[in-house]
């Protein structure tokens, strides 16, 4: 069965520094979300994909994260310079066309010490 | 983004049915409703939508009320696997976001 991938499962970073994540959406999927979930709370939507071109962006801290995905298939999420308040899963995922069933990854885990 | 209401936590015996509400009272009539599910430490994983009328997967049932003001979720003999956080989302489709809240976290006990 499909999946997304994503890398690495988890990551310890000190502050200050940089960290990236990466995803594979299902082969064929046009759409691509990141989202952050702190513990306790749902996941929030960082940012939205389709194909290459940025949809949604508006809850991404843009002064110090930056996402891609040049040829519209996998993407790459920055974290520079890290804070502590950034510890938290981070999850893609991808549905076909941006309808309502997404299919998730296992998401990074990241802790900033 | 349609506004959904759950209740912060439930409790359900193991065999039997979980029923779980979502009030959605501001949905249009163009937006479906969508149920996911987090197991702990995993990804979100969509369990079944439906627009009006009532739905049936090899997950669960759906059940949407005339007025569209509501839905239950139905599990019909729940398993300790079942344990989770389940969200119910308004979403309209297309490109729009799609937007958790803080869902109802089921406990199943044995």
């Amino acid at each position: 069965e499909a999946e997304v991938a994503q890398s690495p499962r988890y990551k310890i970073t000190e502050k200050s520094q940089a960290v990236a994540f990466w995803c594979d959406p299902i082969s064929g999927h046009a759409t691509l979300y990141w989202y952050r979930q702190i513990l306790g709370q749902g996941p929030e939507l960082l940012v939205q994909f389709q194909d290459e071109s940025v949809v949604d962006d508006s809850q991404l801290p843009k002064d110090r994260f930056s996402a891609e995905r040049l040829k519209g298939v996998d993407s790459t999420l920055k974290i520079q310079p890290a804070e502590l308040g950034d510890s938290a899963m981070y999850l893609c995922a991808s549905s076909f066309n941006g309808e309502g069933e997404a299919f998730f990854g296992q998401g990074t885990r990241l802790t900033v010490v | 983004d349609a506004k959904t209401t759950q209740p912060p936590s439930m409790d359900c015996a193991e065999g039997r049915a979980a029923n779980l509400p979502c009030n959605h009272s501001t949905i249009s009539g163009n937006e479906y409703v969508y149920w996911y599910r987090q197991i702990h430490s995993q990804g979100p994983q969509y369990i079944i939508h439906g627009l009006k009328n009532n739905e049936t997967n090899e997950m669960a049932s759906l059940i949407i009320t005339e007025d569209r003001k509501s839905s239950t979720l139905i599990l019909p003999h729940a398993t300790l696997r079942d344990t989770a956080v389940y969200y119910c989302i308004g979403l309209q489709g297309g490109s729009e976001k799609l937007v958790f809240g803080k869902g109802t976290k089921l406990t199943v006990n044995p």
